[in-house]
């Protein structure tokens, strides 16, 4: 089983709908967990970071962390082209390394 | 968020040369910083942890010495590629463990793509 899943997509939605995407991980001891977006041939940028069970919304990004379900996910509200990304998910799981999921392609189509 | 340089952006260099790449936490310390490579339409794979005043710690099956990493200052991080070879050529991203907040989060530096013909 990988440390950190994601379903490598294509995630395709219409431009102004939610995307959804989600991340499970295996370590029960993970309090850390972040979203970073990597656009084609470039680095990746944080987008958002959580600590706490529950919601924590930014912008049109909301992330949600269930730690009994070992669940975390990223919403993104009124998507728009500009977000078609790989969005990767990463765990700390208690160790100075993050441990990243291979990520989830998003196609936002006009 | 905080700033990460990294430089040069892309190299092209000869079969057996040595390449230096710079990473650079250009607006807090860092005391840990990490290397990635990342090969066209694959995940990121951590290559090693750079910590300040410390030997690097390295990942199962990276070389270390193949891939020197030099930690000399809490703002400076440098990879070394010794003698490259054709498939050493990817994309290296670092990236900078911000100890403010939390001193978890990770900013990624913009990557060098590095072609060894």
């Amino acid at each position: 089983q990988k440390e950190v899943e994601q379903n490598s997509g294509p995630l395709s939605v219409p431009e102004g709908a939610i995307a959804s995407l989600n991340c499970t991980y295996s370590d029960r001891g993970s309090q850390s967990f972040f979203w970073y977006r990597q656009y084609s041939g470039k680095s990746p940028e944080l987008i958002m970071f959580i600590y706490s069970n529950g919601d924590k919304e930014d912008g049109r990004f909301t992330a949600q962390l269930n730690k009994a379900s070992q669940y975390v996910s990223l919403l993104i509200r009124d998507s728009q082209p500009s977000d078609s990304a790989t969005y990767l998910c990463a765990v700390n799981p208690n160790t100075d390394k993050l441990i990243f999921g291979t990520g989830t392609r998003l196609q936002v189509f006009p | 968020g905080a700033v990460v340089s990294q430089h040069p952006s892309r190299v092209i260099c000869k079969s057996g040369t040595s390449v230096k790449i710079e990473c650079r936490s250009l607006d807090f310390q860092a005391t840990t910083m990490f290397w990635y490579r990342q090969f066209p339409k694959q995940s990121l794979m951590l290559m090693a942890t750079s910590n300040e005043g410390s030997k690097a710690t390295y990942e199962q099956g990276v070389e270390k010495d193949k891939f020197l990493i030099n930690h000399a200052s809490l703002t400076l991080s440098t990879l070394t590629v010794t003698s490259a070879h054709p498939e050493d050529s990817s994309f290296y991203i670092c990236s900078a463990r911000d100890p403010r907040g939390s001193g978890l989060t990770q900013y990624f530096g913009p990557g060098t793509r590095l072609l060894v013909l």
